[in-house]
């Protein structure tokens, strides 16, 4: 079945970098589109980045644009978020997610990772 | 990027009551819109996937209807394990983007 393990999280302090990983297994990898999403402390979701399946193609929301980066390493089977110049109200909980099918005609987040935890204080 | 937005924000409901959220994208987006269910402690939960269709193990009281810009899901006999907050999100854009999210607790 669908697994999605992410590792990374933690305390940092302002200004720091942090690099958040998600270990996939359970389907075709390099088929798939994947993404981060995060919730602040009593916010809503917030989608931050997705990237294709092959990895030549990815986008990042405008509010963290120039400071996270995804990328992926279709040969471990693992999606990447870097975070630099972290800020306060960069804390929450981050999710990988597992984004759509490459061609296919709907996407959506099916599969989420467990969550983790990323406290900039 | 495409702007989502929930109406209400948060609503108080009965068990068995029927339960309506809107979501409306600030441009077309065909029949591209999600639905997610989260609740305290757990990964979010797709609901419902291109406007209308029932995710893989979701109960049949979940519905979701729209095209275009204006979207519907409907949670007809409310239940216990109902009482969350829920989300639209639309995919039509590689941005991909939430509504801000409707929180729906007991009245």
């Amino acid at each position: 079945q669908v697994n999605l393990v992410a590792s990374g999280g933690g305390l940092v302090k302002p200004g720091e970098s942090l690099r958040l990983s998600c270990a996939a297994s359970g389907f075709t990898f390099i088929d798939y589109y994947m993404g981060w999403i995060r919730q602040a402390p009593g916010k809503g979701l917030q989608w931050l980045a997705s990237i294709s399946g092959t990895g030549a193609y990815s986008r990042t929301a405008d509010s963290v644009e120039g400071r996270f980066t995804i990328s992926r390493d279709n040969g471990r089977k693992t999606v990447y978020l870097d975070m630099d110049s972290l800020t306060v109200e960069d804390s929450g909980i981050y999710w990988c997610a597992r984004d759509g099918q490459s061609g296919a005609s709907y996407a959506a987040f099916a599969y989420w990772g467990q969550g983790i935890l990323v406290t900039v204080s | 990027d495409i702007h989502m937005t929930q109406s209400p924000l948060s609503l108080s409901a009965s068990v068995g009551d029927r339960v309506t959220i809107t979501c409306r994208a600030s441009q077309s987006i065909k029949s591209n819109l999600n639905w997610y269910q989260c609740r305290p402690g757990k990964a979010p939960q797709l609901l419902i996937f291109d406007s209308s269709s029932l995710n893989d193990g979701v109960p049949s009281r979940f519905r979701g209807s729209g095209s275009g810009t204006d979207f519907t899901l409907t949670i007809t006999g409310l239940q216990r394990d109902d009482f969350a907050t829920y989300y639209c999100q639309q995919s039509y854009s590689v941005v991909r983007t939430f509504g801000q999210g409707t929180r729906v607790d007991v009245k």
